[in-house]
């Protein structure tokens, strides 16, 4: 089946500093992939999507480049600020086989120091 | 605010009540969904709701038991739960069941069953 693998937790940076958190997929075909960020106390939210290969994602100064050679769609920030700290949050919805059911990464949580 | 709305936000029982989730849309989307997310595991798909019709059940067990009586809202009813039901339940919509529709995700009620 799909599944979605995401580099372990948690990433902890100074303010300013790059970032890059890993994301690769297994899946039949292209899928979409999606990034999603969940703050505090609260539910997910979209970051950024690709729907197709050799798409770029970007939102808030993140990007993430769709790699279909590589099955990858790593997300990155030239520089974090302290209100980047949340749990990130890779996934992909499948394009083939009639079921279009996300499957999520199980998180990368993200610590911006001052 | 991501136009999905859940109540109540926290919740305590104990382990012989019965009591309710419930999540409202305000989007217009056709499909919702639960997922349980836990402390220290992957977010877990547990119904998945399309035009008012169940059509993904993740080997929940029966002592949760989903309701969608239209397209804007979904319940989800306990009873009988076991401490290890304690999580942050979320509830999210999207468009259809499309490869590439964003799921839009409520802040989640946060449940402790003693």
């Amino acid at each position: 089946g799909d599944s979605v693998t995401q580099m372990e937790g948690p990433v902890t940076l100074s303010e300013e500093a790059f970032l890059t958190i890993n994301c690769t997929y297994t899946a039949t075909g292209y899928p979409s992939l999606f990034w999603y960020v969940q703050y505090p106390g609260e539910g997910l939210q979209l970051l950024l999507k690709a729907t197709k290969a050799d798409d770029k994602g970007s939102n808030k100064g993140f990007e993430a480049t769709y790699r279909k050679e590589t099955t990858s769609f790593h997300l990155e920030k030239g520089s974090v600020q302290v209100s980047d700290s949340a749990v990130y949050f890779c996934a992909l919805t499948p394009v083939e086989g009639g079921s279009y059911i996300p499957t999520f990464g199980r998180g990368t949580s993200l610590i911006v120091h001052p | 605010e991501t136009g999905v709305t859940q109540t109540p936000r926290h919740l305590v029982m104990g382990m012989t009540n019965k009591k309710s989730l419930k999540c409202e849309q305000h989007l217009g989307h056709n499909a919702m969904y639960w997922y349980k997310q836990s402390a220290k595991k992957p977010l877990e798909l547990m119904f998945v709701y399309s035009l008012e019709e169940r059509v993904e059940n993740n080997s929940v067990p029966s002592r949760f038991s989903p309701e969608c009586p239209n397209s804007s809202h979904l319940f989800l009813h306990l009873h009988t739960l076991q401490p290890e039901d304690s999580a942050l339940y979320l509830c999210a919509s999207s468009q259809d069941l499309g490869s590439t529709d964003t799921q839009y995700f409520g802040p989640g009620t946060r449940l402790t069953v003693l």
